[in-house]
């Protein structure tokens, strides 16, 4: 079955300090790994997309790697500020139909504090 | 700044009620989504769209419908509202597969009382 499991569930920083968030996945075969922001009651906003052959992508703090070999993907988040209080969504596609299905994980819930 | 729109952002409405929640996108993309999210949870998917005259059900079992008559308009029709119905509806589109960007409305929070 494939399924997305993020890890943690909830995340409390404080501002200007750095966080990773953490993306399993098992979706198969695997065509591509994203991870969205979204704010409460709102739509999810992309901030990187990375393919199998791709282990790293930064969006400015935003820093993703993905291992396609272990199937995990990490978001790394530097000098963190009050607006990235968000869920942090991590969206896996496969390559074994023509829509190119998405898989969600659940999210981690980000409260950056001051 | 993706341009899809979704109307209403909020939405209360009665019981029994039949409602349509409103999702368009000018960015000429042919693949249209309808996804359900209850609060702290994953996005289930409900309903697809390849291109005008195409719509699928998703994975998630709806009692909605959509129908996709243009490419830029993808609306979600329940022809009556129940509190089970609660929930937020979130639209998005892309314009092809693997390494393409899928854009999300801001969603419509809907309430049935």
């Amino acid at each position: 079955k494939n399924q997305v499991e993020q890890s943690p569930q909830s995340l409390i920083i404080l501002e200007g300090k750095n966080c990773t968030l953490q993306c399993n996945y098992t979706v198969s075969p695997f065509s591509n790994l994203r991870w969205y922001k979204q704010d409460t009651g709102r739509g999810p906003v992309s901030l990187t997309i990375m393919t199998f052959s791709e282990n790293t992508k930064s969006n400015g703090r935003y820093t993703a790697t993905l291992d396609a070999d272990t199937k995990q993907s990490s978001l790394h988040i530097t000098a963190s500020q009050l607006s990235d209080s968000a869920s942090y969504i991590c969206v896996v596609s496969d390559r074994g139909s023509t829509l190119g299905r998405l898989y969600f994980g659940r999210g981690t819930q980000l409260t950056v504090w001051p | 700044e993706a341009d899809i729109y979704q109307t209403p952002r909020y939405l209360v409405i009665g019981t029994g009620k039949k409602i349509t929640l409103e999702c368009s996108q000018t960015m000429g993309h042919d693949k249209m989504y309808w996804y359900q999210q209850d609060p702290g949870m994953e996005l289930h998917l409900i309903h697809y769209s390849y291109g005008v005259n195409s719509t699928e059900k998703g994975d998630l079992s709806s009692e909605s419908t959509v129908s996709r008559i243009r490419t830029e308009h993808f609306p979600l029709t329940l022809e009556s509202a129940r509190p089970s119905h609660t929930s937020q509806y979130l639209c998005a589109s892309s314009d092809g597969v693997g390494s393409t960007e899928a854009f999300f409305g801001q969603g419509t929070r809907l309430t049935v009382v």
